[in-house]
C-alpha cells in the first residue's frame, strides 16, 4: 500500500488562507470517511487537527477545515497565524484492512 | 486530559533490540474504546505506523515491521511496549506512543500521542 501524497511545502502570509492537499486512491482516501490531519511542532507532541475528514477536535480553532472529494483531502487553515507554521500530515486506513495505516508524507507549512 | 509519556534507552546497538514503554497517565489502557499505538518518524522523514494493541492483547503490525515487532501490554502498570528485533541504523528515528479512538469496532484517528522519543542506532 503506498502512502498519501502531499505537497511537500505550503506558505502564506498572516491573515491569508492556505490549503494542504493529500491525495490517495479508491481503497484508501476515496473509501470512507476515516481522514485525519495532525499538526506537528517539533519537539512537540503531534496535535490531532481534524477527524473523520471535516470534524474538528475540542480546542482546534475554526480556522481550521478539512474536506474531500473523490481521493483527495483537503486542509484549510484560514487566517493564517504564526502559530500555524509547522509540519501537518493527513492519514487514512485501506479499505481493505481497517488496521492498516497509511500516512501522507507531510507538509511542511510557512508563515511568510 | 490523557497523557503519554514513552521511555526506553535512546541508543541500541545494531543488530540488537529496540525496547520501549509508553505509559498511559489519567486514563485506563483497559478502556474498549481505544487501542494504543506506535507510529515512527525517521529524521527529516515523514511519520510511519508500527502497530496496534487492544486492552485485550490483540495486536496488528505494519506489514513492512511484521517479522521483527512485538507490542505487548500490562495493564496493571497502564503501560504498553514496543519491542523490534535486528535493527539497523534505518531504525533511528522519534518514536512516538498514541491513542486511537475507536469508531464502528475499528481504530479511526490519533487523539492523543506521546512527545517522542529519538532512538538512535549506532553500530
Amino acid at each position: 500500500q503506498s502512502a498519501l501524497t502531499q505537497p511537500p511545502s505550503a506558505s502564506g502570509s498572516p491573515g491569508q488562507s492556505v490549503t494542504i492537499s493529500c491525495t490517495g486512491t479508491s481503497s484508501d482516501v476515496g473509501a470512507h470517511n476515516f481522514v485525519s490531519w495532525y499538526q506537528l511542532h517539533p519537539g512537540k507532541a503531534p496535535k490531532l487537527m481534524i477527524y473523520e475528514v471535516d470534524k474538528r477536535p475540542s480546542g482546534v480553532p475554526d480556522r481550521f477545515s478539512g474536506s474531500k472529494s473523490d481521493n483527495t483531502a483537503s486542509l484549510t487553515v484560514s487566517r493564517l497565524q504564526a502559530e500555524d507554521e509547522a509540519d501537518y500530515y493527513c492519514t487514512s486506513h485501506a479499505a481493505s484492512n481497517n488496521f492498516y495505516v497509511l500516512f501522507g508524507g507531510g507538509t511542511k507549512l510557512t508563515v511568510l | 486530559q490523557v497523557l503519554l509519556q514513552e521511555s526506553g534507552p535512546r541508543l541500541v546497538k545494531a543488530s540488537q533490540t529496540l525496547s520501549l514503554t509508553c505509559t498511559v497517565f489519567r486514563d485506563s489502557i483497559s478502556g474498549s474504546v481505544y487501542y494504543w499505538s506506535w507510529i515512527r518518524q525517521h529524521p527529516g522523514k515523514g511519520l510511519e505506523w508500527i502497530g496496534y494493541i487492544y486492552y485485550s492483547g490483540s495486536t496488528y503490525y505494519n506489514p513492512s515491521l511484521q517479522s521483527r515487532v512485538t507490542i505487548s501490554v500490562d495493564t496493571s502498570k497502564n503501560q504498553f511496549s514496543l519491542r523490534l528485533s535486528s535493527v539497523t541504523a534505518a531504525d533511528t528515528a522519534v518514536y512516538y506512543c498514541a491513542r486511537a479512538r475507536v469508531i464502528a469496532a475499528r481504530p479511526d484517528y490519533f487523539d492523543n500521542w506521546g512527545p517522542g522519543t529519538l532512538v538512535t542506532v549506532s553500530s
